[in-house]
């Protein structure tokens, strides 16, 4: 596979469950991103990691819960979510966080979360 | 703090026409970078043109070129002879320079609904 993939792509979910997104990229970079994207409004910024260090946490419910156990994976852990955060999950990667390597971020397909 | 408008939520084009989308932004800096994305169905998102501020010629590639107006902050992509598969989400973005902090940051408009008529 090439490129930044997630799974699954599609998660139906109960408000007590206990689920992960899974963000894996095949390009070599440093930093990955976590986004949430909701109808009609801007993409969120949610998480960042550089070298598996987090450097972002953007105001974040402790309901999500990030987990870079390296440079290529990235996860997401959900728990006891509410139904305002279903929305389209989208992991990004890029070269660097800093300089010309934070340039362009790449992105994943998405998981798409539904939360009853 | 930075914001990106766009201000038309939803466009049409037929087939082989030319389409412009609009984007404006608002900053106090003068190094920075400005990206329009594209996401189909599919939702991947897929960087279609990036432009530095520091550079006075619009950026092109392909069909797809900007209108970068610095003094208006304003960052049109223009796409030429509209395709099929370019029926898409258009998102413009925008990230500080590489002389500031936090500049990993990007700051997305609400985006651009493209239809393609055929």
């Amino acid at each position: 596979e090439t490129g930044v993939t997630q799974t699954p792509r599609h998660l139906v979910m109960g408000m007590t469950n206990k689920k992960s997104l899974k963000c894996e990229q095949h390009l070599g970079h440093n930093a990955m991103y976590w986004y949430k994207q909701s109808a009609k409004k801007p993409l969120e910024l949610m998480f960042v990691y550089s070298l598996e260090e987090r450097v972002e946490n953007n105001s974040v419910p402790s309901r999500f819960s990030p987990e870079c156990p390296n440079s290529s994976h990235l996860f997401l852990h959900l728990h006891t979510l509410q139904p305002e955060d279903s929305a389209l999950y989208l992991c990004a990667s890029s070269q660097d966080l800093g300089g010309m390597g934070a340039d362009t971020q790449y992105f994943g397909p998405g998981t798409r979360l539904t939360v009853l | 703090a930075q914001t990106v408008t766009q201000s038309q939520p939803e466009m049409s084009v037929q087939e082989a026409e030319t389409v412009t989308l609009s984007c404006t932004y608002d900053t106090s800096e003068s190094d920075y970078y400005l990206f329009w994305y594209k996401q189909p169905p599919s939702r991947q998102m897929i960087l279609v043109i990036r432009q530095e501020a520091y550079k006075q010629q619009n950026a092109t590639e392909n069909r797809f070129s900007v209108n970068f107006q610095k003094a208006a902050k304003s960052f049109s992509l223009k796409i030429s002879d509209s395709q099929l598969g370019d029926a898409a989400m258009y998102f413009c973005a925008y990230r500080r320079g590489n002389s500031g902090g936090s500049n990993y940051k990007l700051t997305f408009g609400k985006g651009t609904l493209l239809t393609v008529n055929p």
